[in-house]
């Protein structure tokens, strides 16, 4: 079945650091990728997605390039601020037939020192 | 434009009791997907309900239920709760259910089982 998998977290870095969060992925098909963004005590919210090989999505200065030849789903941030301290989830929808749901990774909490 | 509303905020119940959890999708949405978020089994999907139909249901026991209404609104039901539902139950709404459609979360249901 579809599989997400996620770097071990968490992650601390200082404020204006490289962000990077590892996403590979398991899926027959051709799968759409997502990244959402959970704060404490919220639901989840969508950050980017992408619908097909080689397409990058980008949001809020985070960014993500679709790889089909690797299976992965990278999150990248040039900068990050303490704004983004947050629980990052990757996920794909492997849609086949009727069968449409969201496959999750395991989350990765990010920390941001001021 | 309204998100995803989701009531209660929170619910406390005791073992063996019943719980109805209600969620509002974006005006315009017919899908309806309910995941649970428990600690330690991260984000797993529960059911998916489109036009009214169930389409999809994910790894849960039969007293995980629930339906969908003609205004696309939608509930969950547990039944015969145990300690291990204690989770976060989020729901999500897209507007066509397909893989590349995007998912909007609401902020959650916190059910508490004692």
């Amino acid at each position: 079945g579809d599989s997400v998998t996620q770097m071990e977290g968490p992650v601390t870095l200082s404020e204006e650091a490289f962000l990077t969060i590892n996403c590979t992925y398991t899926a027959t098909g051709y799968p759409s990728l997502f990244w959402y963004v959970q704060y404490p005590g919220e639901g989840l919210q969508l950050l980017l997605k992408a619908t097909k090989a080689d397409d990058k999505g980008s949001n809020k200065g985070f960014e993500a390039t679709y790889r089909k030849e690797t299976t992965s789903f990278h999150l990248e941030k040039g900068s990050v601020q303490v704004s983004d301290s947050a629980v990052y989830f990757c996920a794909l929808n492997g849609r086949i037939g009727a069968n449409s749901k969201l496959t999750f990774g395991k989350g990765i909490t990010l920390s941001v020192r001021p | 434009e309204a998100g995803v509303t989701q009531s209660p905020t929170h619910l406390i119940k005791t073992r063996g009791q019943q719980a109805t959890l209600r969620c509002s999708p974006i005006s315009g949405h017919t899908s309806v997907y309910w995941y649970q978020q428990a600690l330690g089994l991260g984000l797993q999907f529960l059911l998916w309900y489109d036009e009214g139909e169930e389409r999809n249901r994910g790894n849960f026991p039969p007293r995980f239920s629930g339906r969908q209404f003609p205004n696309y609104s939608s509930e969950l039901n547990v039944n015969a709760l145990e300690l291990e539902d204690s989770a976060l139950y989020l729901c999500a709404s897209s507007l066509f259910g397909g893989e590349t459609d995007t998912q909007y979360f609401g902020p959650g249901t916190r059910l508490t089982v004692l």
